[in-house]
């Protein structure tokens, strides 16, 4: 099973800084056929269920604010948020699709500072 | 606007079986592929398999290989998930989601149920 490890476990920044959370596989996501990461990023508020925010690495979901964005290939990959603001208080996940058992990392709980 | 809608919250015995489901809206069901990830509670994320309904394939995580089943049907939108031998650590919110794009070239999960909970308790 492809292992996906998050760091840090939590954050706490001030509104308006950045946040930037990390997601390591442990084997490489890059399917070189497709050019593509099979890597994608949610964000999870309490009591609601996951919702996408970024999908092949570094493509933003629909309706998704572009102070979210994604990056890296292979084995790194980052979520940046660059202003962070009072409503992006949740958990976020990533999650890799390249093959089965399809894994998610363990969770970055941001907060306010 | 397409949703995912899931059954009523569940009490189950050790022991016994549940079966949860979850009914989309719209007419796109045939060519996405959905799965179940559950979440026990303040835990992460755990996949436990999918279903492409229009070729009725199912695939499972190993670890829920023998004791659950994800059918489809068709003539109602639904996709339902059974597990069966059920014990306390399987008390968790379960969730159906679709994944994006289609069957065959398929990203990650654009949407999702609200979520089901199973509370197994003697």
């Amino acid at each position: 099973d492809i292992v996906m490890t998050q760091s840090p476990d939590s954050l706490a920044v001030s509104v308006g800084e950045r946040a930037t959370i990390n997601c390591k596989s442990s084997q490489s996501l890059f399917f070189s056929s497709k050019n593509r990461n099979y890597l994608a990023w949610y964000q999870q508020k309490p009591g609601q269920p996951p919702k996408l925010l970024i999908y092949w690495a570094s493509t933003r979901d629909s309706g998704v604010p572009d102070r979210f964005s994604g990056s890296g290939s292979g084995t790194d990959f980052t979520l940046t948020i660059t202003s962070l603001q009072a409503e992006d208080v949740a958990t976020y996940y990533c999650h890799q699709y390249y093959t089965a058992p399809l894994t998610f990392g363990g969770g970055t709980k941001v907060e306010i500072k | 606007q397409v949703h995912l809608v899931q059954s009523g919250a569940e009490v189950k015995k050790p022991g016994s079986s549940v079966k949860v489901s979850c009914q989309a809206s719209g007419d796109t069901f045939r060519t996405h592929a959905f799965s179940w990830v559950r979440q026990a509670p303040g835990q992460g994320l755990e996949w436990m398999g999918n279903i492409i309904p229009v070729l009725d394939a199912a695939n499972y995580a190993q670890r829920f290989q023998d004791r659950v089943t994800i059918t489809t049907d068709e003539s109602t939108n639904t996709v339902y998930m059974e597990m069966r031998s059920l014990t306390t650590e399987d008390t968790a919110l379960y969730y159906c989601a679709r994944v994006g794009g289609t069957y065959y070239d398929g990203y990650a999960y654009d949407l999702w149920g609200q979520g089901t909970m199973v509370t197994v308790s003697s």
